[in-house]
């Protein structure tokens, strides 16, 4: 009965690579939210997804982001040519129904850290 | 704007002190929802517990126990007996209710580390 499931752990990039985050969401769960964790902050709202859908952009850096969750696989939080600012933990979380955040049913995986050196 | 604050960057306690985190919120919305999670060293985040801001009986679970008090816009968390299990970093959570139903648009404050010490 695995839970969410985030890869990789740890990840170094130098400045101007490129850095892909995956996320498998809890079984069952068709509904994905990344959120990003600067330092010494809480964690921030980036992107909501369903299924080949984006349904919530709104917390998503306008350029060098993008995220997808495909029919098929793991939802993926893909960051081009990485500056030093993007050194975070970036979070994924699932759930089964869509009003996940009302009913407190937001399972997140133990995120990703990426270290821009 | 919505906005949570968790006055208390850390906190230090030695083993089976009580200790109470402070969560107070900003927001618009008549409806909305608070919640509580730990995220232990180890990075996971775990769901403590959740209210809607229509509920604001006190819960009791455990060794830990949650006031909500509209009138003050809080929503703190109490450690009773606390443990060096307990150690972690601890985030309040604000989410209101968007028509239609939510986008997961969590919005967190920035986080208070307990440290227990034995």
């Amino acid at each position: 009965n695995a839970g969410v499931m985030q890869n990789p752990r740890h990840l170094v990039r130098r400045r101007g690579q490129e850095a892909r985050l995956r996320c498998s969401p809890m079984k069952g769960h068709s509904h994905v939210y990344w959120y990003r964790q600067l330092p010494e902050e809480g964690l921030k709202f980036m992107v909501y997804l369903q299924k080949e859908n984006i349904i919530d952009e709104s917390g998503m850096p306008k350029e060098r982001f993008s995220a997808e969750f495909p029919k098929e696989g793991p939802s993926i939080l893909r960051i081009q040519q990485v500056v030093r600012g993007d050194s975070a933990a970036y979070f994924c979380a699932s759930s089964l129904q869509r009003l996940a955040v009302n009913t407190g049913e937001l399972f997140f995986g133990e995120g990703s850290r990426l270290t821009v050196l | 704007a919505q906005k949570v604050t968790q006055a208390q960057t850390e906190i230090s306690v030695v083993e089976k002190e009580d200790v109470t985190l402070d969560c107070v919120y900003e927001t618009r919305d008549t409806t909305y929802y608070l919640f509580w999670y730990k995220q232990p060293p180890s990075g996971e985040l775990v769901f403590l517990i959740r209210r809607n801001s229509f509920d604001e009986q006190n819960e009791i679970s455990g060794r830990y126990s949650w006031n909500f008090q509209k009138s003050t816009s809080s929503f703190n968390f109490t450690i009773t007996a606390s443990q060096v299990v307990d150690s972690a970093v601890y985030f309040c959570a604000l989410s209101e209710r968007t028509y239609g139903g939510s986008q997961g648009n969590l919005i967190f404050g920035k986080g208070t580390k307990l440290s227990v010490k034995p």
